[in-house]
């Protein structure tokens, strides 16, 4: 079945750091990715999306390419604020199904 | 409201007690989704509606877990005689009909069982 892994957390970084957060998929299909952002004591919400290959999503200086060759999804960052204090989920959603497949989640800490 | 609202937020019970957790989506929105997110791990599926149609009851754990979806609108997670295993956040998401990609989430349900 359809499976989502991240990189294990906690991360923690330092203010103006760079920040990668790896993610790999197995889909059977063509599926849609995406990452999802908890901020403490908010909801689950959306922070960028890719629905095909070589696609890059990006919102608020996160970027993620959907890389079909090597079945990734990895969430950049070029210089991390302490705001960006959350749990990132990568997930996925397989062409004609209803739900989302996670991944189990990285929590990132930043330092100012 | 706007968004997605959940309650209760927090909810601690009994070993053995049943409990009900309730989703009022966004307005509009005719797709329904429930997913579990314990501790260490990610989320996990649990149910999904779209309008009139059946459910896809595929990520139910067992069948002590049901949810039934009145009207089209408000939905209810029923988890009968609890095990501490249930413990963990329940989130409900809502979206418009063929768009699994633009759910939003509501706040959640912490369920602690004792």
């Amino acid at each position: 079945g359809d499976s989502v892994t991240q990189m294990e957390g906690p991360v923690t970084l330092s203010e103006e750091a760079f920040l990668t957060i790896n993610c790999t998929y197995t889909a059977t299909g063509y599926p849609s990715l995406f990452w999802y952002v908890q901020y403490p004591g908010e909801g689950l919400q959306l922070l960028l999306k890719a629905t095909k290959a070589d696609d890059k999503g990006s919102n608020k200086g996160f970027e993620a390419t959907y890389r079909k060759e090597t079945t990734s999804f990895h969430l950049e960052k070029g210089s991390v604020q302490v705001s960006d204090s959350a749990v990132y989920f990568c997930a996925l959603s397989d062409q004609g199904a209803q739900k989302l497949v996670f991944g189990q989640g990285t929590r990132l800490t930043i330092n100012p | 409201g706007a968004g997605v609202s959940q309650s209760p937020s927090n909810k601690v019970t009994e070993k053995g007690k049943d409990v009900e957790l309730r989703c009022d989506p966004i307005s509009g929105h005719t797709a329904l989704y429930w997913y579990r997110q314990s501790l260490g791990q990610g989320l996990e599926f649990l149910i999904y509606f779209q309008g009139n149609s059946a459910p896809d009851k595929s990520g139910l754990p067992s069948d002590r877990f049901s949810a039934e979806r009145t009207g089209g609108s408000v939905s209810t997670l029923t988890i009968q005689r609890t095990q501490q295993e249930d413990s963990a956040v329940y989130l409900c998401a809502s979206s418009l009909a063929g768009l699994a990609q633009m759910q939003f989430f509501g706040p959640g349900t912490r369920l602690t069982v004792l």
